[in-house]
């Protein structure tokens, strides 16, 4: 049973341009959703992390979008560069009662010049 | 800290060998994970410790698959016998106090081929 689904499986984008990557999760239990970023060769890394108490949070040029009511959560890059091309997991976990990540598939994203 | 130390970083084997792959978590994290990664299936949690005992091996394939942690410092996974269907990615992952903000620190991994 694949409880987070993430979409696209990739995704160009040219440089400059927007990457939007979106996760849906089944468990209403989840309270707590990571997007990882894994560089090719290494393990994934933390990038931001979102609440449900709040609709979005912005890092950087990272942004989590976060619908409750959808059950749907969404990372944009914005001005994505090409350093930026990797490897994207979101992830949900439920932590009053289990400390584990689920992870969705993954997406991965080439940022062309 | 070093990070997250797993071993080898590549394994070949043959079909039927037994695969051992080690992972050495940050110094004073309390909670260890293993993890499977595949095209087809992405990151799958196989197992994670905490305090060193076994928390949920629900993800574990099957009984030739098995993990240990004889001490917060080192964990193993095993499988005897190794399949070709076995051929993965492996991380280990730990992090600290994993109840309020779990978040996970990876190893490189270790890249897994069965023939």
């Amino acid at each position: 049973q694949q409880q987070v689904k993430q979409s696209p499986q990739s995704l160009i984008v040219q440089k400059g341009g927007i990457s939007i990557i979106n996760c849906a999760y089944e468990n209403t239990a989840f309270d707590y959703f990571p997007w990882y970023q894994q560089f090719p060769g290494k393990g994934p890394a933390l990038l931001i992390a979102i609440r449900p108490d709040v609709s979005e949070k912005k890092e950087g040029r990272f942004t989590i979008s976060f619908n409750k009511s959808a059950k749907q959560f969404s990372l944009h890059i914005m001005d994505s560069q090409p350093g930026d091309s990797a490897t994207y997991f979101c992830a949900a976990a439920n932590t009053g009662t289990a400390s584990k990540l689920t992870f969705g598939t993954g997406t991965r994203l080439q940022v062309t010049l | 800290d070093a990070g997250v130390i797993q071993s080898p970083r590549h394994e070949v084997t043959e079909m039927g060998q037994e695969v051992t792959l080690r992972c050495k978590p940050i110094s004073g994290h309390d909670y260890l994970f293993w993890y499977r990664q595949t095209m087809m299936r992405g990151l799958e949690l196989l197992i994670y410790f905490n305090n060193n005992v076994p928390i949920d091996d629900s993800g574990m394939p099957e009984d030739r698959f098995s993990a240990k942690m004889p001490n917060a410092s080192f964990s193993t996974l095993k499988i005897q016998p190794s399949e070709p269907r076995d051929s993965a990615v492996y991380f280990c992952a730990s992090s600290l106090g994993g109840g309020i903000v779990p978040k996970l620190f990876f190893g490189s991994g270790t890249q897994l081929s069965v023939l």
